[in-house]
């Protein structure tokens, strides 16, 4: 699986949108950018994922580059409880287990 | 209502000690998973198992094996516990194969070895 380069850390206003850009200049033409997040001290949870096109969730939005060599998650409008560590992995289809990186700590501020 | 479960929460164990982690999932999914997050806080992959395959990650030490009674529960077991085993263990599952495979984690683990 691709290697994936994230920010260690991010502080963004509580009500604003949090931008996480995720690197991935070596993925391949099957492998999906999958985000995660955990919040402390509980298991992580699935965000959204995508291949090429833009996606929307109730969660968040996935901005995917033209050459899909980067990524960003948007958060539209960050709460406290979005306080968490967002980790950006890349995967193939035949892959099953997911290698987590260092992952982007945001910090939601009051 | 809750989708992966562990038991226990907390395990606290002297070195050279057997212990087991319980998994149970109720989401009906093929696939379960062990992760390792370390204190670093670094998630690594152990296992992957379904009723077909186990693929283990090749770092994991023998001491570390899971066994699966039936499809809904995948059980870690480690014999002769050492310090550095001291870390938060993950279960997860997920449907296999797909676009989606989403993982749905269970809330750990935080075992100890005194």
């Amino acid at each position: 699986d691709a290697k994936t380069t994230q920010p260690p850390s991010m502080d963004c206003a509580e009500g604003r949108a949090a931008n996480l850009p995720c690197n991935h200049s070596t993925i391949s033409g099957n492998e999906y950018v999958y985000w995660y997040r955990q919040i402390h001290s509980q298991g992580p949870q699935y965000i959204i994922h995508g291949l090429k096109n833009n996606e929307t969730n109730e969660m968040a939005s996935l901005i995917i580059t033209e050459d899909r060599k980067s990524s960003t998650l948007i958060l539209p409008h960050a709460t406290l409880r979005d306080t968490a560590v967002y980790y950006c992995i890349v995967r193939g289809l035949a892959g099953n287990m997911l290698t987590f990186g260092g992952g982007t700590r945001l910090m939601v501020k009051p | 209502d809750t989708a992966v479960s562990q038991t226990p929460k907390y395990l606290v164990t002297q070195m050279g000690n057997d212990k087991s982690i319980k998994c149970e999932q109720n989401l009906g999914h093929d696939t379960m998973y062990w992760y390792k997050q370390d204190s670093k806080k670094f998630l690594k992959i152990m296992f992957s198992y379904n009723n077909k395959e186990l693929i283990i990650n090749e770092t994991v030490p023998n001491r570390f094996s899971p066994k699966s009674p039936d499809k809904a529960h995948l059980n870690l077991h480690i014999n002769s516990l050492e310090l550095g085993d001291s870390a938060v263990y993950f279960c997860a599952s997920s449907q296999p194969g797909g676009t989606l495979n989403e993982q749905f984690f269970g809330p750990g683990t935080r075992l100890t070895v005194l």
